[in-house]
């Protein structure tokens, strides 16, 4: 079965600064896809990123970047000049190809200090 | 803005009682899932409808059922509730599951149980 941790309930970043939020899976599977939603205090889910575990280049969007190590089940954001804005809850979720059945880590509740 | 909607945005109910959450998906997916989030807890995927049929069943109670009807809207129903289904519950909508396509998520309808 699939199962996503992500080990950091809570992590701080000050304004302007990088921080990295981890995440791991477990899967047999050889094709799936990864993902990093983030939910802010509205609570509406918003996708930041996208990873198609065939794909060896990590994903980038604008500030946000991925380190996808596939040998090692590892798929970490990172969060480059964060703003306030960035603040919420993040989840990192992993999906097998062709399957309906997406499934969430825990979370991890990011504070940005001004 | 994702593009699915959902109402009501909010619903305070009794314990015993039915409700019945409606979803609409972005123009041109076929793709409707539903989600249940506990407070400050990761999403648990309940089912997913495709083209108006069920593809698959997550966690979900038997107290719970779906229904994608033609126009491609979804409902979800709720019923006997107890004070444990309060939850934040997304919709999710996507075009073609078998590609591994991104999921956007409508704001939520958050269920309270008195």
């Amino acid at each position: 079965a699939q199962t996503v941790t992500q080990s950091q309930p809570e992590m701080s970043v000050q304004e302007a600064e990088t921080v990295t939020l981890s995440c791991t899976y477990d899967t047999s599977e050889s094709d799936y896809y990864l993902f990093w939603y983030k939910q802010p205090p509205s609570r509406q889910m918003i996708l930041v990123i996208r990873q198609e575990a065939y794909k060896q280049q990590n994903a980038t969007e604008n500030r946000f970047s991925v380190n996808f190590q596939k040998a090692a089940k590892s798929f970490s954001l990172k969060i480059s000049d964060s703003q306030l804005g960035d603040a919420a809850m993040y989840f990192c979720a992993h999906r097998i190809y062709n399957n309906n059945d997406m499934r969430f880590g825990a979370g991890t509740r990011l504070t940005v200090k001004p | 803005d994702s593009g699915v909607t959902q109402t009501p945005k909010h619903l305070i109910t009794a314990t015993g009682q039915r409700v019945t959450l409606r979803c609409s998906p972005r123009s041109g997916d076929l793709s409707v899932y539903w989600y249940q989030q506990s407070l400050d807890q990761g999403l648990q995927f309940l089912i997913h409808y495709y083209n108006g049929e069920e593809r698959a069943k997550g966690n979900i109670l038997e107290r719970f059922s779906a229904q994608q009807f033609p126009d491609l809207h979804s409902e979800l129903n709720l019923s006997s509730l107890e004070l444990g289904d309060s939850a934040l519950y997304f919709c999710a909508s996507s075009v073609d599951p078998a590609s591994g396509d991104t999921q956007y998520f409508g704001p939520g309808t958050r269920l309270t149980v008195l």
